[in-house]
């Protein structure tokens, strides 16, 4: 199993821009998760999902917006790249035990 | 709403010394407790968790925390740490609904 990917590893963008960042697990989890991590804050869940079709906000999800159209794919879309969205995105999905699988992250820039 | 709280931003600590890394919780319903690691530009790694039954939980890498209800905590020890643990720690407590809380993490630098 490769377990949690994510691509790319690195982006920049300009302000304004948009993207998606890819997150794609191979263990038939149904529970995936979006955080975000900047220096000293820890993470911060952006969007989850409990099942294909099914999506819901986290705790920071204002510039974000999601889909899950099939079990193994959750991307994260970044209508507007503004300066506060600079930060490493982590994509996490859930196993039976609770403990949740992390990807290795996306390090976003936006100038 | 559950809060967890690592009281240590950093934590120096000499190589083959002990160390502990505090991690307090706050929550009203049953709570699982977790420890994650994270090396420089990688993702988090799951080191040791609490869901029920024995208090004293072990990891890998040697660590192991206790769980202390009445504390209200769930501090990570090590009894001799080495300089490949030098990492960021997370602590992080689940409990309805499959989502985490993280705590702010603690950056443990062992020196030589």
């Amino acid at each position: 199993n490769a377990g949690v990917t994510q691509t790319p590893k690195f982006r920049i963008l300009k302000i304004g821009q948009s993207m998606t960042l890819q997150c794609t697990q191979d263990m038939n989890h149904n529970y995936m998760y979006w955080y975000r991590q900047d220096p000293g804050m820890g993470l911060k869940l952006i969007y989850y999902s409990v099942g294909a079709g099914i999506t819901d906000k986290g705790e920071v999800p204002n510039g974000y917006n999601v889909s899950r159209s099939t079990t193994e794919d959750f991307p994260l879309r970044l209508e507007l790249a503004a300066p506060s969205q600079t930060s490493v995105y982590f994509c996490a999905s859930i196993a039976g035990g609770l403990e949740q699988y992390f990807g290795p992250g996306t390090r976003l820039t936006v100038t | 709403a559950q809060s967890v709280t690592q009281l240590d931003s950093q934590v120096p600590v000499f190589e083959e010394a002990p160390v502990e890394l505090r991690c307090n919780y706050s929550s009203s319903v049953s709570v699982y407790l977790f420890w994650y690691v994270q090396y420089p530009n990688q993702g988090l790694q799951l080191l040791l968790k609490y869901l029920s039954g024995s208090t004293l939980v072990k990891g890998i890498n040697g660590f192991e925390a206790e769980f202390n209800k009445s504390q209200t905590s769930f501090h990570l020890r090590k009894p001799s740490v080495h300089i490949s643990d030098t990492a960021e720690y997370f602590c992080a407590a689940g409990g309805g609904g499959n989502k985490l809380t993280f705590g702010t993490g603690t950056q443990l630098k062992v020196e030589l």
